[in-house]
């Protein structure tokens, strides 16, 4: 079946660092990437997405490119802060939409 | 904005009690989905609904069931509480393939 995998955390960066989360994905056919953030005490909330080879999907200083090639989806941020400590879900679906989630990134931003 | 609102952010229930959780969405989504999330496991799915009166087990189905009786309205049904049904619960909805989710802010369930 289809399925997601991400780099184990927890990852602890200083501000202002660069951020690369990694995501690789096993699917047949084609399908939507997304990136989720999850702040403490919260639900996750929609980061970026990518519905086809070759996007980019950006939001809020963050990237993730849709490389077919390498079956990836890795999360990227020139410069992070410490409001961006949070746990990062990358996710896939496909045909029956329903969501598999990777298990799940912890990022720690010291000042 | 899309709002997904789940009834109870904290929820202390006692063992064998019949538990119910609540979750509405306000655009018409017909997608509804309920995990569950602990650490190390990730998040895990319980059952969906893709439509009114329709719902389909997910990978974690046993112990709990569900009820959509209205479009808006996806409810989670823990028929008799167990310990191991202590976990944070998180309901979604979506419009369709390729559009993401919108999660609710959780549900703590705690049973003792």
């Amino acid at each position: 079946g289809d399925s997601v995998t991400q780099m184990e955390g927890p990852v602890t960066l200083s501000e202002e660092a660069f951020l690369t989360i990694n995501c690789t994905y096993t699917a047949t056919g084609y399908p939507s990437l997304f990136w989720y953030v999850q702040y403490p005490g919260e639900g996750l909330q929609l980061l970026l997405k990518a519905t086809k080879a070759d996007d980019k999907g950006s939001n809020k200083g963050f990237e993730a490119t849709y490389r077919k090639e390498t079956t990836s989806f890795h999360l990227e941020k020139g410069s992070v802060q410490v409001s961006d400590s949070a746990v990062y879900f990358c996710a896939l679906s496909q045909g029956a939409q329903k969501l598999v989630f990777g298990q799940g990134t912890r990022l720690t931003i010291n000042p | 904005d899309v709002k997904v609102t789940q009834s109870s952010r904290y929820l202390v229930k006692r063992t064998g009690e019949k538990v119910f959780l609540e979750c509405v969405q306000d655009m018409d989504h017909e997608n509804m989905f309920w995990y569950r999330q602990d650490p190390g496991l990730g998040l895990r799915l319980i059952y969906f609904s893709y439509d009114v009166k329709m719902k389909e087990k997910g990978d974690i189905p046993e112990g709990y069931s569900v009820s959509r009786e209205k479009k808006e309205r996806f409810s989670l049904i823990l028929e008799s509480a167990s310990t191991n049904q202590t976990s944070m619960y998180l309901c979604a909805s979506s419009l369709g393939t390729g559009n993401g989710y919108t999660f609710g802010s959780g549900t703590r369930l705690t049973v003792v």
